[in-house]
């Protein structure tokens, strides 16, 4: 089946720093890649959308500039948080499909800053 | 906007017991989804809903989709304790362009099976 490697699965670094996240699909083409994020005992958020090749598209109310997003080939897209602090501390999941197939889940990233 | 609802939020059930999971959403839909989370984890695919009717089944999980009342169901039957976890149902608008595959998710229901 279709999978999705997510990495780190967990990463705790100090404020101010910037945390690459990155989510790759390991047998198949994703065409477009989501980002979601979720905080504790709630559901899951939809950040941005990305497209290969293209820039991606944020949800209302996600700063671009804070969370920087690049799917620049098929089976690759990275989320940069930059100057993270503590309140981005969340788990963020990402997601891939391959043109109108389901999306299939990475394992998610549980990012604390200090 | 597409609004997705879910309810109850939290269940706590008995081994052996029935019980089903609503999801009403605002808007027309292409698909529907419902995902199992346990803590700490991904979410996992349970079942894909592609049309009005459709109805499936997988162990004691069975999910059923009514395209005109916009609503789902996660029917649980004779639960035991590994269901435990948090379910989600998603759906997908085809708004076409960037918008399609776009999910949006219900709150979700935290189940709990005791003795």
């Amino acid at each position: 089946g279709a999978v999705v490697s997510q990495h780190p699965s967990w990463v705790i670094c100090k404020s101010g720093t910037s945390v690459k996240i990155e989510c790759r699909s390991l047998d198949f083409q994703a065409t477009t890649m989501f980002w979601y994020r979720q905080f504790p005992k709630q559901s899951l958020m939809l950040m941005a959308t990305s497209n290969e090749g293209s820039k991606a598209t944020y949800e209302q109310g996600v700063e671009k500039d804070k969370f920087l997003i690049n799917h620049a080939s098929l089976t690759l897209s990275t989320l940069t948080v930059t100057s993270a602090h503590p309140e981005d501390s969340s788990f963020y999941i990402c997601s891939a499909r391959e043109f109108v197939q389901p999306q299939h889940f990475g394992d998610g990233t549980r990012l604390s800053i200090l | 906007e597409l609004k997705v609802e879910q309810n109850p939020l939290f269940l706590s059930m008995q081994e052996g017991k029935n019980y089903t999971i609503y999801c009403n959403y605002s808007t027309t839909s292409d698909r529907l989804y419902w995902y199992r989370q346990d803590p700490g984890k991904s979410l996992e695919s349970l079942f894909v809903l592609l049309s009005n009717g459709a109805v499936k089944q997988e162990g004691r999980l069975m999910a059923s989709l009514d395209t005109k009342a916009r609503l789902s169901t996660l029917h649980i039957t004779a639960a035991v304790h590994d269901l435990s976890a948090t379910y989600f149902c998603a759906v997908d608008i085809d708004a076409g362009g960037t918008s399609y595959g776009k999910l949006t998710f219900g709150q979700g229901t935290i189940l709990t099976v005791h003795p």
